[in-house]
């Protein structure tokens, strides 16, 4: 059964920045696109990165683009996420997705775990 | 970039009766690569429909999918209380990933 773990939320202050991750287990890793996504009560859902399988292609949201870094470690099972310079609007619950199909990046995806809260607030 | 909007923003049925809820893209979403998510609070949103009309693993045969283009609906037939939840709508045509702002589902 795939599970992901999120870690790495809390409570920051604006102007600082934050490394979020992820832990895979239940698939191999390897074989599958992941991406991270956003929920907050004023936004909905909100798609942020995506990574491929092998970590050599990136893609992004435009609205977030410059101050976010998406990685992955296939050795260990894990994703990251680096997101600069946060405001309270960044302030949401941060979920890592696993591509639906096994492939370089599968834009359709499914949730797995409970997510990490990050709240932005002086 | 696809602008997906859902209708309507809350919906308040009872149990037994059926739902409709509806996404309207901006443009026609190619392949009709329309998804849609049902999230309930604390948990993690959950994958019902792929595809417009595909059914994900699990998912009751309450649920289904339909529409093409730029019009999509997901029907919920037999409502139970465990219904209610945001229900959002996905499309994976192409990047930036987009969802819909939700629709709201009370069962009462």
């Amino acid at each position: 059964q795939v599970r992901l773990v999120e870690s790495g939320g809390g409570a920051v202050q604006p102007g600082t920045s934050l490394r979020l991750s992820c832990a895979a287990s239940g698939f191999t890793f390897g074989n599958y696109g992941m991406h991270w996504v956003r929920q907050s009560p004023g936004r909905g859902l909100e798609w942020m990165a995506a990574i491929s399988n092998d970590g050599n292609t990136k893609i992004s949201a435009d609205s977030v683009k410059a101050r976010l870094t998406i990685s992955r470690d296939n050795s260990k099972g894990t994703l990251s996420l680096q997101i600069t310079s946060l405001s309270v609007d960044d302030t949401a619950v941060y979920y890592c997705a696993k591509g639906f199909y096994s492939s370089h990046i599968s834009f359709l995806f499914e949730f797995g775990g409970q997510g990490t809260p990050v709240i932005v607030s002086s | 970039e696809y602008v997906l909007t859902q209708s309507p923003g809350t919906l308040s049925l009872s149990p037994g009766e059926r739902a409709t809820l509806s996404c309207r893209a901006s443009e026609s979403v190619s392949s009709n690569y329309l998804a849609w998510y049902q999230e309930k609070p604390g948990l993690a949103p959950r994958l019902l429909i792929y595809g417009a009309s595909s059914r994900a693993t699990g998912i009751p045969d309450r649920f289904s999918g339909s529409g093409s283009g730029a019009d999509f609906t997901l029907t919920i037939s037999r409502l139970e209380p465990e219904d209610s939840a945001v229900y959002y709508c996905q499309q994976y045509a192409s990047s930036p990933i987009t969802f819909g702002q939700g629709t709201r589902l009370e069962i009462e």
